[in-house]
């Protein structure tokens, strides 16, 4: 049963602490995106990599960081510097440029 | 810059009726365009594609339509069921370039039974 998985879906952070998004593939895709989305937005693409060892910043790459040490795996970190955490954070995969499969997200909340 | 927009936040069609979603880019390297359909606290699903040689592509009850010198990509639904009620996406990019697509803002559909 191919798809992403997200973990965990709800997530709860202290300021000033980081944390860590897990997103997991097994469709053999060479490509993996984190997208956050805020109320009433679009998704805002965060980091991607096209392949093993390589990413790179979208958008809105200030205050988060990734590693692509595996092709199925691509967590993404949340650290203190971002300013404002709280958000709904999609991770997506694909093979080339074709359609792109998203996971469950992971909604992130800064108390 | 906003390179790809939706600019109809929301739409509210009757049960059985046509709903049409539009998108408009500014970037005339887009060459390849996707739309998805997303439900609350969940993850989009894809719908349908369409590459820029083409100007019209169907599955099922879902046409897209592309006027590449407007610039300009539309959904239709036909036709349109309670269950088609989300916030639909509509993504660019450029194919020969690299995998990142952009997004548009959502259009929330709401079909009245």
């Amino acid at each position: 049963d191919g798809g992403i998985t997200q973990s965990p879906k709800y997530l709860f952070r202290k300021e000033g602490q980081n944390v860590t998004l897990s997103c997991e593939q097994n469709l053999n895709h060479d490509a993996m995106y984190w997208y956050r989305q805020d109320p009433g937005q679009g998704l805002r693409l965060i980091y991607y990599s096209q392949i093993v060892n390589d990413f790179q910043k979208g958008d809105i790459a200030e205050g988060y960081s990734v590693s692509r040490e595996k092709k199925e795996s691509f967590p993404l970190t949340v650290t203190s510097a971002q300013k404002n955490p709280t958000a709904f954070y999609l991770c997506a995969s694909s093979m080339g440029y074709n359609e792109q499969f998203f996971g469950p997200g992971t909604r992130l909340t800064v108390l | 810059d906003q390179q790809v927009k939706q600019n109809s936040p929301s739409l509210s069609v009757q049960e059985g009726r046509i709903s049409i979603l539009n998108c408009d880019y500014t970037n005339s390297m887009f060459d390849y365009f996707l739309w998805y359909k997303k439900y609350p606290a969940e993850g989009p699903t894809f719908l349908i594609s369409i590459s820029s040689i083409k100007d019209k592509n169907e599955d099922g009850r879902f046409t897209v339509f592309l006027n590449k010198s407007a610039k300009h990509l539309s959904l239709h639904i036909v036709p349109s069921q309670p269950g088609d009620s989300a916030v639909y996406f509509c993504a660019a990019s450029v194919a020969s370039g690299t995998y990142k697509y952009i997004f548009g803002t959502g259009t929330r559909l709401k079909v009245l039974a």
